[in-house]
Protein backbone atom coordinates (compact mmCIF):
# COMPACT_ATOMS: atom_id res chain seq x y z
CA UNK A 1 0.00 0.00 0.00
CA UNK A 2 3.00 1.98 -1.39
CA UNK A 3 1.74 5.77 -1.81
CA UNK A 4 4.26 6.68 -4.34
CA UNK A 5 6.36 3.39 -5.73
CA UNK A 6 9.13 3.62 -8.25
CA UNK A 7 10.65 1.07 -10.24
CA UNK A 8 13.43 -0.50 -10.32
CA UNK A 9 15.31 0.84 -7.10
CA UNK A 10 18.74 0.21 -8.32
CA UNK A 11 19.99 0.72 -11.64
CA UNK A 12 23.71 -0.38 -13.02
CA UNK A 13 24.05 0.26 -17.28
CA UNK A 14 26.65 0.73 -19.25
CA UNK A 15 27.30 4.21 -20.74
CA UNK A 16 24.66 5.03 -24.02
CA UNK A 17 21.76 2.42 -23.09
CA UNK A 18 18.78 3.39 -23.12
CA UNK A 19 16.66 3.15 -19.68
CA UNK A 20 13.86 3.68 -18.14
CA UNK A 21 12.24 4.30 -14.63
CA UNK A 22 8.64 3.82 -13.62
CA UNK A 23 6.55 5.53 -10.73
CA UNK A 24 2.91 4.77 -9.65
CA UNK A 25 1.13 7.26 -6.93
CA UNK A 26 -1.92 5.67 -5.08
CA UNK A 27 -2.57 8.98 -3.71
CA UNK A 28 -5.55 10.28 -6.09
CA UNK A 29 -3.00 13.35 -6.48
CA UNK A 30 -3.45 15.40 -9.61
CA UNK A 31 0.22 16.42 -10.12
CA UNK A 32 3.60 14.48 -10.50
CA UNK A 33 7.06 14.71 -10.51
CA UNK A 34 11.25 13.83 -11.23
CA UNK A 35 13.82 14.93 -9.31
CA UNK A 36 17.33 14.28 -9.55
CA UNK A 37 19.82 14.53 -6.31
CA UNK A 38 23.00 14.47 -6.97
CA UNK A 39 25.84 13.06 -4.94
CA UNK A 40 26.33 16.07 -2.83
CA UNK A 41 22.04 15.19 -1.87
CA UNK A 42 21.29 18.48 -3.99
CA UNK A 43 17.61 18.29 -4.60
CA UNK A 44 16.58 19.68 -8.36
CA UNK A 45 13.19 19.02 -9.97
CA UNK A 46 13.11 17.76 -13.81
CA UNK A 47 9.68 17.73 -14.65
CA UNK A 48 5.96 18.05 -13.42
CA UNK A 49 3.18 16.87 -14.76
CA UNK A 50 -0.32 17.73 -13.97
CA UNK A 51 -3.23 15.35 -15.08
CA UNK A 52 -1.36 14.00 -17.86
CA UNK A 53 0.22 16.97 -18.95
CA UNK A 54 3.85 18.44 -18.82
CA UNK A 55 4.21 21.74 -16.43
CA UNK A 56 7.32 21.98 -16.06
CA UNK A 57 10.39 21.16 -17.62
CA UNK A 58 13.59 22.52 -16.17
CA UNK A 59 16.51 22.58 -17.86
CA UNK A 60 17.18 19.04 -18.70
CA UNK A 61 19.11 17.64 -21.73
CA UNK A 62 16.50 16.06 -24.36
CA UNK A 63 17.77 12.82 -23.65
CA UNK A 64 15.39 12.70 -20.90
CA UNK A 65 11.65 12.50 -21.82
CA UNK A 66 8.65 11.48 -18.86
CA UNK A 67 6.26 9.73 -20.15
CA UNK A 68 2.52 10.00 -18.49
CA UNK A 69 -0.19 7.36 -19.27
CA UNK A 70 -2.18 8.88 -16.85
CA UNK A 71 -2.08 10.58 -13.83
CA UNK A 72 -1.17 7.93 -11.59
CA UNK A 73 1.82 7.07 -13.65
CA UNK A 74 4.81 9.20 -14.59
CA UNK A 75 7.66 6.79 -16.14
CA UNK A 76 11.48 8.60 -17.17
CA UNK A 77 12.65 7.80 -20.30
CA UNK A 78 16.66 7.99 -20.21
CA UNK A 79 18.56 7.63 -23.82
CA UNK A 80 21.94 7.41 -24.58
CA UNK A 81 22.85 7.53 -20.92
CA UNK A 82 26.04 9.38 -19.73
CA UNK A 83 28.23 8.70 -16.50
CA UNK A 84 27.06 12.51 -15.46
CA UNK A 85 23.45 10.69 -15.32
CA UNK A 86 24.29 8.63 -12.12
CA UNK A 87 22.65 10.12 -9.20
CA UNK A 88 19.01 9.53 -7.26
CA UNK A 89 15.59 10.16 -9.04
CA UNK A 90 13.31 10.60 -6.97
CA UNK A 91 8.93 10.71 -8.01
CA UNK A 92 7.00 12.73 -6.12
CA UNK A 93 2.98 13.68 -6.12
CA UNK A 94 0.83 16.08 -4.83
CA UNK A 95 -2.88 16.85 -4.61
CA UNK A 96 -3.74 19.93 -6.31
CA UNK A 97 -2.73 21.55 -9.70
CA UNK A 98 -1.23 25.16 -8.80
CA UNK A 99 0.23 27.84 -10.91
CA UNK A 100 -0.29 32.00 -11.19
CA UNK A 101 -1.18 34.00 -8.27
CA UNK A 102 -3.42 32.61 -5.72
CA UNK A 103 -2.65 28.98 -5.94
CA UNK A 104 -2.65 26.53 -3.16
CA UNK A 105 0.65 24.42 -2.63
CA UNK A 106 0.08 21.31 -1.45
CA UNK A 107 2.87 19.58 -0.28
CA UNK A 108 5.08 16.71 -2.16
CA UNK A 109 4.99 13.23 -1.32
CA UNK A 110 8.51 11.30 -2.81
CA UNK A 111 8.92 7.81 -3.63
CA UNK A 112 11.75 5.57 -2.30
CA UNK A 113 13.87 6.85 -5.28
CA UNK A 114 16.10 4.59 -8.01
CA UNK A 115 19.67 4.62 -7.38
CA UNK A 116 21.19 5.36 -11.14
CA UNK A 117 24.85 4.26 -11.57
CA UNK A 118 26.04 4.46 -15.23
CA UNK A 119 29.07 2.90 -15.66
CA UNK B 1 14.34 32.85 -9.48
CA UNK B 2 14.40 31.04 -5.58
CA UNK B 3 17.25 30.86 -3.97
CA UNK B 4 17.71 29.12 -0.95
CA UNK B 5 20.44 28.57 1.31
CA UNK B 6 20.69 26.48 4.27
CA UNK B 7 23.26 26.52 7.16
CA UNK B 8 24.75 24.61 8.81
CA UNK B 9 25.58 21.79 6.12
CA UNK B 10 26.43 19.66 9.32
CA UNK B 11 25.56 19.52 12.79
CA UNK B 12 26.11 17.28 15.38
CA UNK B 13 24.41 17.11 18.79
CA UNK B 14 24.32 14.87 22.13
CA UNK B 15 21.09 13.45 22.58
CA UNK B 16 18.64 15.05 24.28
CA UNK B 17 19.76 18.76 23.42
CA UNK B 18 18.19 20.95 20.59
CA UNK B 19 19.02 21.35 17.08
CA UNK B 20 18.09 24.37 14.87
CA UNK B 21 18.66 24.77 11.29
CA UNK B 22 17.97 28.22 9.33
CA UNK B 23 17.23 28.43 6.01
CA UNK B 24 16.94 31.92 3.63
CA UNK B 25 15.40 32.58 0.42
CA UNK B 26 15.43 35.39 -1.71
CA UNK B 27 12.43 35.73 -3.31
CA UNK B 28 9.55 37.65 -1.52
CA UNK B 29 7.00 36.13 -3.31
CA UNK B 30 7.37 32.79 -1.81
CA UNK B 31 4.71 31.51 0.47
CA UNK B 32 5.03 28.08 1.66
CA UNK B 33 8.06 26.49 3.16
CA UNK B 34 8.07 22.38 3.94
CA UNK B 35 10.49 20.73 5.94
CA UNK B 36 11.74 17.09 4.96
CA UNK B 37 13.82 14.50 6.56
CA UNK B 38 15.45 12.42 4.70
CA UNK B 39 16.86 9.16 6.09
CA UNK B 40 19.56 7.17 5.18
CA UNK B 41 18.10 5.09 1.61
CA UNK B 42 15.14 6.63 1.48
CA UNK B 43 12.83 9.31 -0.20
CA UNK B 44 12.41 12.77 1.40
CA UNK B 45 9.22 12.51 4.14
CA UNK B 46 7.41 15.92 5.01
CA UNK B 47 7.80 16.84 9.00
CA UNK B 48 6.54 20.07 9.17
CA UNK B 49 5.63 23.00 7.03
CA UNK B 50 4.50 26.62 7.40
CA UNK B 51 2.84 29.21 5.27
CA UNK B 52 3.56 32.67 5.15
CA UNK B 53 0.43 33.84 7.37
CA UNK B 54 2.07 32.65 10.18
CA UNK B 55 4.94 33.18 12.35
CA UNK B 56 5.54 29.70 13.94
CA UNK B 57 4.39 26.41 13.79
CA UNK B 58 4.64 23.26 16.22
CA UNK B 59 4.27 19.66 16.48
CA UNK B 60 5.15 17.93 18.98
CA UNK B 61 9.40 18.54 19.50
CA UNK B 62 9.65 19.78 16.24
CA UNK B 63 8.67 23.59 15.49
CA UNK B 64 9.68 26.24 12.45
CA UNK B 65 9.30 29.73 12.99
CA UNK B 66 9.45 32.00 9.62
CA UNK B 67 10.42 35.81 9.15
CA UNK B 68 8.77 37.15 6.03
CA UNK B 69 10.69 40.35 6.57
CA UNK B 70 14.46 38.60 6.86
CA UNK B 71 13.35 36.18 4.46
CA UNK B 72 14.53 33.16 6.57
CA UNK B 73 12.69 30.64 8.47
CA UNK B 74 13.97 28.27 11.14
CA UNK B 75 13.25 24.33 12.12
CA UNK B 76 14.06 23.66 15.89
CA UNK B 77 14.34 20.10 17.21
CA UNK B 78 14.15 20.01 20.88
CA UNK B 79 14.96 16.90 22.75
CA UNK B 80 16.69 15.17 20.27
CA UNK B 81 16.74 11.61 19.78
CA UNK B 82 18.87 9.39 17.73
CA UNK B 83 16.41 8.67 15.46
CA UNK B 84 16.62 12.08 14.49
CA UNK B 85 20.08 11.40 12.63
CA UNK B 86 18.80 12.10 8.65
CA UNK B 87 19.83 14.80 6.47
CA UNK B 88 17.23 17.65 6.19
CA UNK B 89 15.93 19.77 3.52
CA UNK B 90 14.13 23.15 3.77
CA UNK B 91 12.28 24.34 0.22
CA UNK B 92 10.14 27.53 -0.65
CA UNK B 93 7.95 27.64 -3.21
CA UNK B 94 6.04 30.68 -4.73
CA UNK B 95 2.87 31.02 -6.58
CA UNK B 96 5.16 32.38 -9.82
CA UNK B 97 6.67 28.85 -10.28
CA UNK B 98 3.53 26.45 -9.73
CA UNK B 99 4.64 23.80 -7.87
CA UNK B 100 8.42 24.36 -8.71
CA UNK B 101 10.17 23.22 -4.89
CA UNK B 102 12.78 25.16 -4.45
CA UNK B 103 15.57 23.18 -1.85
CA UNK B 104 17.98 24.18 -0.08
CA UNK B 105 21.48 21.81 -0.18
CA UNK B 106 20.37 20.43 2.97
CA UNK B 107 21.68 19.58 6.45
CA UNK B 108 23.10 16.57 7.91
CA UNK B 109 22.61 16.13 11.42
CA UNK B 110 24.09 13.41 13.73
CA UNK B 111 22.82 13.10 17.21
CA UNK B 112 25.05 11.57 19.55
CA UNK B 113 24.09 9.04 22.08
Amino acid sequence: DTAVSQTPKYLVTQMGNDKSIKCEQNLGHDTMYWYKQDSKKFLKIMFSYNNKELIINETVPNRFSPKSPDKAHLNLHINSLELGDSAVYFCASSQFAVGGTGGIKETQYFGPGTRLLVL
Amino acid sequence: GENVEQHPSTLSVQEGDSAVIKCTYSDSASNYFPWYKQELGKGPQLIIDIRSNVGEKKDQRIAVTLNKTAKHFSLHITETQPEDSAVYFCAAIADNYGQNFVFGPGTRLSVLP
